[in-house]
């Protein structure tokens, strides 16, 4: 079974300030795909990003990007610009590929990120 | 607005009943799953249907159950409560095809067991 982890329970930032959020997963997958969510104070589960193993290059999504490393089975999110809108828990998510979408996600403990103005 | 209904939002009931939760899905979807987030577990996947079929099955109790329905709304039950039950209960939902893996969710259903 796939493993998540997220090690940092709570990040602090300042506003306009960078911060990264780490997560790492164990797999014996090859092929299979990687998520951010956020969850701010509403409880919507948000989508920030997303990323698919096969592809070799990061992805982006305006202030956000991942540093995506697949030999060391890493996926940290990058946040520039700090925003007070960004102050979430951010969940870390993996879903495999040979499932041919019979499955669900599996997910990371989340990090509470604080954003100090 | 997601797209994805759930109702009701808040539900609380006592140890030992039996509760539904419903979900509609966004326009077009054709799979729906469901999530419990607690304190204690995290963010699990319970179960998936695709087209009024379950097609994979995560953490989910002998106690709950759900299904899909021809207009492809989704119930989740949940029976013989206990107050670890107590959590929020989301759909999600995927057009489902080939190459499909954009989820959308709902804003989720707050279950309280007393």
């Amino acid at each position: 079974a796939q493993t998540v982890t997220q090690s940092q329970p709570e990040m602090s930032v300042q506003e306009a300030e960078t911060v990264t959020l780490s997560c790492t997963y164990d797999t014996s997958e090859s092929d299979y795909y990687l998520f951010w969510y956020k969850q701010p104070p509403s409880r919507q589960m948000i989508l920030v990003i997303r990323q698919e193993a096969y592809k070799q290059q990061n992805a982006t999504e305006n202030r956000f990007s991942v540093n995506f490393q697949k030999a060391a089975k890493s996926f940290s999110l990058k946040i520039s610009d700090s925003q007070l809108g960004d102050a979430a828990m951010y969940f870390c998510a993996y879903r495999s590929w040979s499932g041919g979408g019979a499955d669900g996600l599996t997910f990371g403990k989340g990090t509470h990120l604080i954003i100090q103005p | 607005d997601s797209g994805v209904t759930q109702t009701p939002k808040h539900l609380i009931t006592a140890t030992g009943q039996r509760v539904t939760l419903r979900c509609s899905p966004r326009s077009g979807d054709l799979s729906v799953y469901w999530y419990q987030q607690s304190l204690d577990q995290g963010l699990q996947f319970l179960i998936q249907y695709y087209n009024g079929e379950e097609r994979a099955k995560g953490n989910i109790l002998e106690r709950f159950s759900a299904q899909q329905f021809p207009d492809l709304h989704s119930e989740l039950n949940l029976s013989s409560l206990e107050l670890g039950d107590s959590a929020l209960y989301f759909c999600a939902s995927s057009s489902g095809g080939a190459g499909d893996y954009g989820y959308t969710f709902g804003s989720g259903t707050r279950l309280t067991v007393v």
